[in-house]
């Protein structure tokens, strides 16, 4: 069966360090990836899509990884603030018309 | 843009009772989800529309859970009649065209907090 994964334990990290937040999926071939941020009681929020055919996208201190043959997206926040403590989802494509399947995501809290 | 809104915000109800969520999309958006997240089994999706037609139904657990989308703005959600294990945050979400800039990604409302007694 299809199956996303992401870290099920929360990630304490200092302010100015860089998380890195994994999402691994099996049974998938995805032509795409997304990362979304979710905090609490509040719908998701779209950060990155990065395509089969990318390795890597940045976008301001965010930056996906995209290995197809690992099947593992990385997401990094560099120089981390408090203000980006919040639950990360990766959502692989896994259906035409733009389906996504989300992992049950990761908590980040980044302490001062 | 006023974005993806959804009503109601929270809503308790009894066992047995129907249940109606609704959800407005973005406007000229094309596609809109429909997702339920619970603690146990984080964001599952329900069913899909592309161009007020459903595409994909298959998350939908059973039944006693329909859903509408009678026209490009409007979508319905409906569980009659409805059980405790419901109980969950149902979020709706939309996405433009393909061809626009931002296709593919998802646009989420805030949510209905539905609580089944």
């Amino acid at each position: 069966s299809q199956k996303i994964e992401q870290n099920s334990e929360a990630l304490n990290i200092q302010e100015g360090k860089t998380a890195t937040l994994t999402c691994n999926y099996t049974n998938y071939s995805p032509a795409y990836l997304q990362w979304y941020r979710q905090d609490p009681g509040r719908g998701p929020v779209f950060l990155l899509l990065i395509r089969e055919n990318e390795k890597e996208k940045r976008k301001e201190r965010l930056k996906v990884t995209f290995d197809t043959t690992l099947k593992q997206s990385l997401f990094h926040i560099t120089a981390s603030q408090p203000a980006d403590s919040a639950t990360y989802l990766c959502a692989p494509n896994t259906g035409g018309g733009n389906k996504l399947t989300f992992g049950t995501g990761t908590q980040l809290k980044v302490e001062l | 843009d006023a974005g993806v809104i959804q009503s109601p915000r929270h809503e308790v109800t009894e066992m047995g009772q129907e249940v109606t969520l609704r959800c407005k999309p973005i406007s000229g958006h094309n596609s809109l989800f429909w997702y339920r997240q619970t603690m146990m089994r984080g964001l599952e999706l329900l069913i899909y529309f592309n161009n007020n037609v459903p595409i994909d139904d298959s998350g939908m657990p059973e039944d006693r859970f329909s859903a509408k989308m009678p026209n490009a703005s409007f979508s319905t959600l409906k569980i009659q009649p409805s059980e405790p294990r419901d109980s969950a945050v149902y979020f709706c979400a939309s996405t433009p065209p393909s061809s626009g800039q931002r296709a593919g990604e998802l646009f989420f409302g805030e949510g209905s907090r539905l609580t089944v007694l």
